[in-house]
């Protein structure tokens, strides 16, 4: 069965800090990965995705995610947080070649601190 | 274009009653998903339709809950007898197909009295 962690229920930064939010992951097979934001009383947004290709993938307001098929796990990343990226951040997985649906995490809470 | 829509944004009723919640797709998208998330806290998948093909309805927590897709396109999500513990927002999302990414709509918020 497919099954997404997010170890964190809350990640505290320092603004110009680097932030990492971790996911790992369980699929049969290759995954597909997702990262979601969801702003303070707003809807949730797509940041990136890994599908096949380059294990680093960059995303919206200079996020990215690293890939690692070892590990399975494709952690959240950017070098210098922002007091306006404090946020929700969902990982999402699914199977390649699988006609299953879509498996979220319980989300991570980051709070960038000024 | 026009995004993922949902209808109503705010419902408000009592303990009992039967509510429908509405959710209009981005055109040609063939999946679409409802989830439920309490208080900002994490997404509860309830159920998710892709194409012709039966629906999930793995995630549906009673047999209060029901949904039906039209037509491939919009989509009700059914709450009979509704009770305080269904007080919550409900989130529609489409994709493309079920490998592309979801496209959220901001929601219903339902409040139970």
């Amino acid at each position: 069965a497919q099954s997404v962690a997010q170890p964190e229920d809350q990640v505290n930064v320092a603004e110009g800090n680097p932030l990492t939010v971790k996911c790992t992951y369980s699929v049969s097979g290759n995954p597909y990965l997702f990262w979601y934001v969801q702003y303070p009383n707003r809807g949730l947004q797509f940041l990136l995705k890994y599908i096949t290709g380059d294990n680093l993938v960059k995303g919206s307001y200079g996020f990215e995610a690293e890939f690692n098929k070892s590990q399975t796990s494709f952690h959240l990343k950017k070098p210098s947080a922002l007091v306006s990226d404090s946020a929700l951040y969902f990982c999402a997985v699914r199977a390649l070649n699988r006609d299953d649906k879509i498996i979220f995490g319980k989300g991570t809470r980051l709070h960038i601190l000024p | 274009g026009a995004g993922v829509s949902q209808s109503p944004s705010n419902k408000v009723t009592e303990k009992g009653k039967d509510v429908e919640l509405r959710c209009d797709p981005i055109s040609g998208h063939t999946a679409l998903y409802w989830y439920r998330q309490s208080l900002g806290q994490g997404l509860e998948f309830l159920i998710y339709f892709q194409g012709n093909s039966a629906p999930d309805k793995s995630g549906l927590p009673s047999d209060r809950f029901s949904a039906e897709r039209t037509g491939g396109s919009v989509s009700t999500l059914t709450i009979q007898r509704t009770q305080q513990e269904d007080s919550a927002v409900y989130l529609c999302a489409s994709s493309r197909t079920v490998t592309n990414e979801q496209f959220f709509g901001p929601g219903t918020r339902l409040t139970v009295l």
